[in-house]
């Protein structure tokens, strides 16, 4: 009962690195999201997905690419990393029942782009 | 644009009762979340509000003015496990994710 599971935990890139961070849940949600999470800024939605092959953009898209083949998986890829971008990435999935909703987050992501 | 404040930092004592605000403005309304975040750990989801009035869930509870675009969470009984960061999230009209404010860090003395 795993829930909703990001890898790698750490990672630790060079500018102009192409990175893919993974999200995994066991839900079977509708709906995925990307935040990232920096001081000052609170966390801030890059890239959501209502089903399988329907993805959108949040509020900081630009630099990031998402794809969702299976339900399961999210996976958010920087196509060139840039110190910009070092940060704490979280992955949430929604849950909607009787009325009332839910989005549960992973342990998220600590990348450092050198 | 959209903007939800909160204050930065609060101080409470063990066992006390202690209420964080938040105020939103945003285009269209779908909901009020709060979460807490202890240092280092991802968000865990504390009380959903999509109509006006009280919603209490054990310790806390999180309650909602629409009109006023106004929301607080109330925590009772204080416990220094508390010490963390309370997030205040609105759904907007026509979005699916969260409009995140900046946290309020809650520090619990003895």
């Amino acid at each position: 009962d795993a829930g909703i599971t990001q890898s790698p935990r750490y990672k630790i890139t060079e500018t102009g690195r192409q990175v893919t961070l993974m999200c995994h849940q066991t839900w079977s949600h509708s709906y995925m999201f990307w935040y990232r999470q920096d001081l000052g800024h609170g966390l801030r939605l890059i890239y959501y997905s209502a089903a399988a092959d329907i993805t959108d953009k949040g509020e900081v898209p630009d630099g990031y690419v998402v794809s969702r083949s299976k339900t399961e998986n999210f996976p958010l890829t920087l196509e060139s990393a840039t110190r910009s971008q070092t940060s704490v990435y979280f992955c949430a999935s929604r849950e909607t029942s009787g009325g009332q909703e839910t989005q549960y987050f992973g342990p998220g992501t600590r990348l450092l782009v050198l | 644009g959209q903007n939800i404040d909160q204050p930065t930092e609060m101080t409470a004592t063990e066992g006390a009762i202690v209420q964080i605000n938040c105020t939103y403005q945003t285009s269209g309304f779908n909901g009020l979340f709060w979460y807490q975040q202890h240092a280092g750990e991802a968000p865990t989801f504390l009380s959903y509000n999509v109509l006006d009035g009280l919603e209490e869930k054990g310790r806390f509870s999180s309650f909602l003015s629409r009109s006023k675009g106004y929301s607080y969470l109330l925590l009772k009984e204080l416990q220094m496990k508390d010490s963390a960061s309370y997030l205040c999230a609105v759904r907007r009209g026509g979005a699916d994710g969260l409009t995140f404010g900046k946290g309020t860090h809650l520090i619990i003395q003895p």
